[in-house]
């Protein structure tokens, strides 16, 4: 069984760019939860998409936004990109919303000049 | 505010002793908690976890207590192996009934010395 995909899995933007990053769980998992991974802060969340809709947000700025589409593979987005956005962004599936076991991407790693 | 904390940012262990990693949190809603072990360049992978009804719970040489008094959940492994080297994640569930949000410490780099 293939594990949760991220694509792409580096890049590079400058300051005030839009990106879009995208996660394809694992095969029957329903449930795309993102978060933002820094030095020094761990992991952080972002939100969570059950069934093309965000059932849970994290403490960030509108500049960050997902979706999710009915397969369930899911994209999140941020606007007017900013140097302390520069992280790792980690997706993980899990079979439903709620559920306790998530399994991770290897993440796509944001570098922002 | 730091909700989950994991106060060791690193911890060295000879091999064949016992790793304990410590973790601390201060929301009394969690409801659920788990430790992720994170190798460099991939995403965490799910180690072990424990209700917030039980005190204990045991995998082979991982073993995860919980104190809900003092808010203090701990990871041991025994016996530490080299290839337990990573940085260890512990998270706590907020669950609301419809959406779940997993709230991660700081972690701590485990380095197992041979």
């Amino acid at each position: 069984k293939a594990g949760v995909t991220q694509t792409p899995r580096y890049l590079i933007k400058t300051r005030g760019q839009q990106v879009t990053l995208s996660c394809s769980p694992i095969s029957g998992h329903r449930s795309v939860s993102w978060y933002q991974q820094t030095p020094g802060q761990g992991l952080q969340f972002l939100f969570e998409y059950f069934s093309e809709t965000q059932r849970n947000k994290g403490n960030f700025p509108g500049r960050f936004s997902g979706r999710q589409f009915s397969n369930s593979r899911s994209e999140m987005n941020v606007s007017t990109l900013e140097l302390g956005d520069s992280a790792l962004y980690l997706c993980a599936s899990s079979l439903s919303a709620g559920n306790n076991e998530q399994f991770f991407g290897p993440g796509t790693r944001l570098t922002v000049l | 505010d730091q909700q989950v904390k994991q106060n060791s940012p690193s911890l060295s262990v000879q091999e064949g002793r016992i790793s304990i990693l410590n973790c601390d949190y201060t929301n009394s809603m969690f409801d659920y908690f788990l430790w992720y072990k994170k190798y460099p360049a991939e995403g965490p992978t799910f180690l072990i976890s424990i209700s917030s009804i039980k005190d204990k719970n045991e995998d082979g040489r991982f073993t995860v207590f919980l104190n809900k008094s003092a808010k203090h959940l701990s990871l041991h492994i025994v016996p530490s192996q080299p290839g337990d080297s990573a940085v260890y994640f512990c998270a706590a569930r907020d669950y609301t009934g419809t959406a779940s949000k997993l709230t991660f410490g700081t972690g701590t780099r485990l380095q197992v010395t041979l």
